[in-house]
Parts: structure tokens; sequence; C-alpha cells
């Protein structure tokens, strides 16, 4: 079964702190890898694609890494900020037939920066 | 550009009424998805279209969920009749480049759905 693990469920960190969200997979064949940030209340943001090809995307302070051999990925936050505060969701495509049901999503990591 | 317009922001009705959901995609963009998101099942994809045509529907819970995409700059999500199960917040996306590659998505600021 394609599934899209995420961990840790919820994290709490001091602002200027870095962290690291994980996302595992079952998806196959893996087309490519998504990270989204969402808000509170706000629709999701993207913040990096990757393909099986890529094993780091970099957006600002937001740094994404790929391992398509152990299906795993991270997301690492740099000198975390308030705003950082938010879900973030990782989403894997199956192959590259691009139909809906390829689709799986993680149900999230939910950050909250403190000062 | 606006983004992605959806409206209206929130919706409250009473089961068994029909519902209908309208979706603005960014000028330009010629593929739309529209998704689901609840606290038990998170983000789900139901429907997406590539120049106006529905490419996979797979994603649609029930034939009570219908979607249409008559232009380039409208689409509409319809539920008749709704259940008290439908609430959730459902998003309309669009982006450039046809099917689910590594084109970037904007979301829409959601619709917030309940049904009584």
């Amino acid at each position: 079964k394609n599934q899209v693990e995420q961990s840790p469920q919820s994290l709490i960190i001091l602002e200027g702190k870095n962290c690291t969200l994980q996302c595992n997979y079952t998806v196959s064949p893996f087309s490519n890898l998504r990270w989204y940030k969402q808000d509170t209340g706000r629709g999701p943001v993207s913040l990096t694609i990757m393909t099986f090809s890529e094993n780091t995307k970099s957006n600002g302070r937001y740094t994404a890494t790929l391992d398509a051999d152990t299906k795993q990925s991270s997301l690492h936050i740099t000198a975390s900020q308030l705003s950082d505060s938010a879900s973030y969701i990782c989403v894997v495509t199956l192959g590259n037939t691009g139909t809906a049901s390829k689709l799986t999503f993680g149900t999230g990591t939910r950050l909250q920066v403190t000062l | 550009d606006a983004g992605v317009i959806q409206s209206p922001r929130h919706e409250v009705t009473e089961m068994g009424q029909e519902v209908t959901l309208r979706c603005k995609p960014i000028s330009g963009h010629n593929s739309l998805f529209w998704y689901r998101q609840t606290m038990m099942r998170g983000l789900e994809l139901l429907i997406y279209f590539n120049n106006n045509v529905p490419i996979d529907d797979s994603g649609m819970p029930e034939d009570r969920f219908s979607a249409k995409m008559p232009n380039a700059s409208f689409s509409t999500l319809k539920i008749q009749p709704s259940e008290p199960r439908d609430s959730a917040v459902y998003f309309c996306a669009s982006s450039w480049g046809p099917g689910l590659g590594r084109n970037e998505q904007f979301f829409g600021p959601g619709t917030r759905l309940t049904v009584l």
C-alpha cells in the first residue's frame, strides 16, 4: 500500500533554533516529492519539489533532502522564526501517469516556534 | 495577480441542500485542482482539470460530488445533496503545465463548508 508517514506529529522549538522534519514513503514508482507549508486557516504553499534525481533543494531557510533509495525525505529549517509556525505536509506523486489517485499525502507535522 | 480566488470563504448549510463552490485560477494557468481537507483524513485530491478537461476524478468521493470547468477562468465543485460528513475545507489550486508533474501548484484560501 502506498503510504507517506511524517514525523514528528508535532514539534515545539525556540526561535532561532534549527529543526528537521521527516517524511518516509512507500510510494512506488516514485515521480516527485513536494513539501508544503500551511499556515492556520490558509491554503498550502509550495516550498520545494524534487524528482528522484534530485537529492537536495533549498528555498531560503528551508532545505529539503531526498534519498530515493531509502525512500526518505527531510525538511530542515535553519534559524527558525515565529512565522515558521505552521503545518508542514509531505506529498508524494506516484509514477508519471498524473492521475489524481496517485497523489499520496502525509498527515503533516505541526511546528510551533516560541520565544 | 490576485492569486487563486475562491468563493464563498465560508458556507453553512443544512443537510440535503445543494452546495456550489467556485474557483477562479491564476490567469495563464492551464491545470486546476480541487482538494478537500479534514482533521481526520488530511488533504485529499478530488479531481483535476487540464485545459478545461477533467483528467481524473477518481478522488471524488461519491456521485453527489460533481465538478465542471466551463472555461479557463472558472470552475465549480457541486455537492448535491450535502451531508454532515462533507464538512471540510475545500481548496482549489492551479498550475502551469499538465498533470501532477513538478509544476508548482498555487492554492486558494479555501472554502470552509459546514453541513448541519
